[in-house]
């Protein structure tokens, strides 16, 4: 079974339009911690936010924003007013005890303009 | 710019080969992480070093091994090569060990086996 799931392989938006990552996780820790990270078409891996178990406040950075719920093992991720710069894949990622880390097989996103 | 260097940035290599990827942490970053980025696999875990100390494996194969040096930088050695090893190879690097650091990402080594 996937630690982290991201159902959408893919989307497409037009520009301004807000769209929503999905991510959810498996984890039998109670300490863990969830991460953010985006690639652009350069390949890099660019950190975007961290999360741990114990901190379910919802965070919003500019125009990103993310949706951390326990009860439903998820931790989403919103853009909105979606800008052509923000076309990249995007993974969400599980760190759990033991120093275990599992990626999310990451979401495509186009933002069309 | 994270910080984290990766060499070199593309290899292209036979079957049956051995390569040697390195990897320089960022400055003061004492934690350095492996992946593999495939398209079938995704971005798997390799394995983690931490001031010269293997900390956590993960899917990293036997015939793949990694080493942590004084000066902290970082080689991940991949031999008796098979087409499927064809990927992108991240080093990442955090200032501590722990489950909670956030790993900055090098630019990757792609590698494409023949």
């Amino acid at each position: 079974a996937q630690k982290v799931t991201q159902a959408q392989t893919e989307i497409s938006v037009v520009e301004k339009e807000d769209v929503t990552l999905d991510c959810v996780y498996e984890t039998r820790d109670t300490t863990y911690y969830l991460f953010w990270y985006k690639q652009p078409p350069s390949g890099e891996l660019v950190f975007l936010i961290r999360r741990n178990s114990f901190d379910e406040q919802n965070e919003i950075s500019g125009r990103y924003s993310w949706n951390f719920q326990k009860s439903t093992s998820s931790f989403n991720f919103t853009i909105t007013a979606s800008q052509v710069v923000d076309s990249a894949v995007y993974f969400c990622a599980l760190s759990e005890q033991g120093n275990q880390f599992y990626f999310g097989t990451g979401t495509s996103l186009t933002v069309i303009p | 710019d994270s910080g984290v260097t990766q060499t070199p940035k593309h290899l292209i290599t036979a079957t049956g080969q051995r390569v040697t990827l390195r990897c320089s942490p960022r400055s003061g970053d004492l934690s350095v992480y492996w992946y593999q980025q495939s398209l079938d696999q995704g971005l798997q875990f390799l394995i983690q070093y931490y001031n010269g100390e293997e900390r956590a494996k993960g899917n990293i194969l036997e015939r793949f091994s990694a080493q942590q040096f004084p000066d902290l930088h970082s080689e991940l050695n991949l031999s008796s090569l098979e087409l499927g090893d064809s990927a992108l190879y991240f080093c990442a690097s955090s200032a501590e060990p722990g489950q909670q650091e956030t790993q900055y990402f090098g630019p990757g080594t792609r590698l494409l086996v023949l």
